[in-house]
């Protein structure tokens, strides 16, 4: 079936760093690509979406890249500040049905 | 309204009680979501409905979880004799339309606890 897998589970990075979270799905004819940011106690939050017929979108310190070829997206944040620490989901959309990876929990450390 | 809603945000119940979930999704949002978040896990899909339509129920983990929706807006995920592997967090989304290219908004979430 569907999957989308999620690396790294856990990553943690000082502040004024990069972070970098890399996600592989399997089905071909997922053409949505959504990350969400998920802070204690509260339901996943859109951060920024990337479609199948762009390779590369930014918003400020956050950008998507985009591989259809070998099915890998990956979102970049950078100059990590405390507050960007959470757990991030990518999600991969083909029709009505998203599915999600496992998370990464990021820590900025300040 | 102003996003997604759900009720309760905390459910603690015993095995082999039944639990009704709601949810309120944005006005106007035609496709509504269930997805279940096991600790530390990611997120599980239940069932989605389209107007009150639920096209899709493979998700739903046994027959003990029933869901509905009523004039295109309120859903009620129920969970009948609950089990102590039902504990998780149920997140409710919802989307203008079921299209492949709309953005899902998601409520709280509620925690429930089987005891």
């Amino acid at each position: 079936g569907e999957n989308v897998e999620q690396h790294p589970s856990t990553l943690s990075v000082q502040e004024g760093d990069s972070a970098v979270i890399k996600c592989t799905y399997s089905d071909s004819a997922s053409n949505y690509f959504p990350w969400y940011k998920q802070e204690l106690g509260k339901g996943p939050q859109l951060i920024i979406d990337i479609r199948s017929n762009v390779g590369e979108k930014k918003d400020q310190r956050i950008a998507v890249t985009l591989n259809k070829t070998a099915k890998h997206f990956s979102l970049h944040i950078t100059e990590t500040q405390p507050e960007d620490s959470a757990v991030y989901f990518c999600a991969a959309r083909g029709g009505f049905k998203t599915i999600f990876g496992a998370g990464t929990r990021l820590f900025v450390k300040a | 309204g102003a996003g997604v809603s759900q009720s309760p945000s905390n459910k603690v119940t015993e095995k082999g009680k039944d639990v009704e979930l709601r949810c309120d999704p944005i006005s106007g949002h035609t496709a509504l979501y269930w997805y279940r978040q096991s600790l530390g896990q990611g997120l599980e899909f239940l069932i989605y409905f389209q107007g009150n339509s639920a096209p899709d129920k493979s998700g739903l983990p046994s027959d003990r979880f029933s869901a509905e929706r009523t004039g295109g807006s309120v859903s009620t995920l129920t969970i009948q004799r609950t089990q102590q592997e039902d504990s998780a967090v149920y997140l409710c989304a919802s989307s203008g339309q079921a299209r492949a290219l709309d953005t899902q908004y998601f409520g709280p979430g509620t925690r429930l606890t089987v005891l």
